[in-house]
């Protein structure tokens, strides 16, 4: 139980055009997702907590209309980088509170498998 | 199913004594392991790794063991730190091409002073 999935698993794109990434939660429900970038060195950059029925909160530095974060669901959120170019490439990963289930601790979160993005 | 696993959400240790942090795995085509050290509204940063070919590695008060047979590895702190207080999350790959990490749901360590 408690998997996290991320469509696509990478992508190839031309510069100047968007790209959707999705993330599900397939086996419970989330009003809380994470949307993180990796860099260099492995280690993960918060870019937005993504709310349920809400706006997204951005951290500081991420442009909030070039990645567009969407909460529709309570087992759906998605990331649109919007008119990417050659800097957006990056790994993406989601992750996910979860609601509702037994056992798990307030700070648990369900990681998705990630996006590898590739802007020529 | 979670290919990585980190059955204890939380524990809680003294300052001065030892923390044990365990993470299990499944898939044996994994060769390549990471902790994660995670602050309230951060992401995680990377903190130490392993690679299949060894069974421990150590930076200063972390260290990590493999036991590929068990498929499980452990983080240890000595001496903890009220500092190291976190959320921690283990994370799996197959080579260490910087590419698709799999992570467990992590473990909130609590180092009481």
């Amino acid at each position: 139980g408690a998997v996290v999935s991320q469509h696509p698993s990478r992508v190839i794109c031309k510069s100047g055009t968007s790209v959707k990434i999705e993330c599900r939660s397939l086996d419970f429900q989330a009003t809380t997702m994470f949307w993180y970038r990796q860099f260099p060195k492995q280690s993960l950059m918060l870019m937005a907590t993504s709310n349920e029925g809400s706006k997204a909160t951005y951290e500081q530095g991420v442009e909030k209309d070039k990645f567009l974060i969407n909460h529709a669901s309570l087992t759906l959120s998605t990331l649109t980088v919007t008119s990417a170019h050659p800097e957006d490439s990056s790994f993406y990963i989601c992750s996910a509170k979860p609601i509702g289930l037994a056992g798990v601790d307030q700070e648990t979160q369900y990681f998705g498998p990630g996006t590898r993005l590739l802007v020529l | 199913d979670q290919q990585v696993k980190q059955n204890s959400p939380s524990l809680s240790v003294q300052e001065g004594r030892i923390s044990i942090l365990n993470c299990d795995y499944t898939n044996s085509m994994f060769d390549y392991f990471l902790w994660y050290k995670k602050y309230p509204a951060e992401g995680p940063t990377f903190l130490i790794s392993i690679s299949s070919i060894k069974d421990k590695n150590e930076d200063g008060r972390f260290t990590v063991f493999l036991n590929k047979s068990a498929k499980h590895l452990s983080l240890h702190i000595v001496p903890s730190q009220p500092g190291d207080s976190a959320v921690y999350f283990c994370a799996a790959s197959e080579g260490n091409y910087g590419q698709n990490f799999v992570f467990g749901p992590g473990t909130r360590l609590s180092v009481l002073p």
